[in-house]
């Protein structure tokens, strides 16, 4: 079946880059996702990755994707109190539209 | 461009009633899927809606149901609540086959 683990929580000082890690099982994921979520808020779409991709690249983020382990990490560079947030990892199995699994999220705490 | 929009915001009910929550998809999208979000956990996938009809379900009882209209705008209605169905409920949009999915801001359902 589908799983998807994270990290439960991340600490880093501003000005720092922050790397988020995530496993999944499902090998058959096509797509896999990064959202953002800021207390009482809905789900950010910050970026998603195909999965015959190894990395992709937007701004502060930088996504790396190792297909043979299945994981996936998010990285941002220069992290900003406006970073603090939970950070939700999620894959899409083949044969779905928009049937995400999701990771139970990573509260990334930015410090001064 | 709105992006995808949901009503009511928050809202409180008592066990055994009925609710109903609406979705307008973000321009440009004919699919919606629907998510519980229970608190501290990562959005659980309900059900997913393309041209009206219901195409994928995740794991849950008959009392979740939903609709989609021609304008692709979508209701989830919930019956028969149980204290358990207390949540933020989402829904995210995208064109069909696309990677990208948007979340909306969600509904928070209590329920007394």
């Amino acid at each position: 079946g589908e799983d998807v683990e994270q990290s439960l929580f991340l600490s880093v000082r501003e000005g720092d880059s922050s790397v988020i890690n995530c496993t999944y099982t499902d090998s058959s994921s096509t797509y896999l996702y990064w959202y953002k979520q800021e207390p009482g808020a809905g789900l950010q779409l910050l970026t998603y990755i195909f999965s015959n991709m190894d990395m992709k690249q937007d701004q502060r983020l930088t996504v790396l994707l190792n297909k043979k382990d299945k994981h996936l990490s998010l990285r941002i560079a220069d992290t900003q109190t406006g970073d603090s947030a939970i950070y939700f990892c999620a894959e899409r199995p083949a044969g779905t539209a928009s049937k995400l699994t999701f990771g139970t999220g990573t509260r990334l705490q930015v410090t001064l | 461009d709105a992006g995808v929009t949901q009503s009511p915001t928050h809202l409180i009910k008592t066990r055994g009633q009925q609710v109903t929550l609406r979705c307008s998809p973000k321009s440009g999208h004919d699919t919606v899927s629907w998510y519980q979000q229970a608190l501290g956990q990562g959005p659980q996938f309900i059900f997913q809606y393309y041209e009206e009809e219901e195409r994928q379900r995740g794991n849950f009882p008959d009392r979740f149901s939903g609709h989609q209209f021609p304008n692709y705008s979508s209701e989830l209605n919930v019956n028969a609540l149980l204290l358990g169905d207390s949540a933020l409920y989402l829904c995210a949009s995208s064109p069909l086959g696309a990677g990208e999915l948007f979340f909306g801001e969600g509904s928070r359902l209590t329920v007394l």
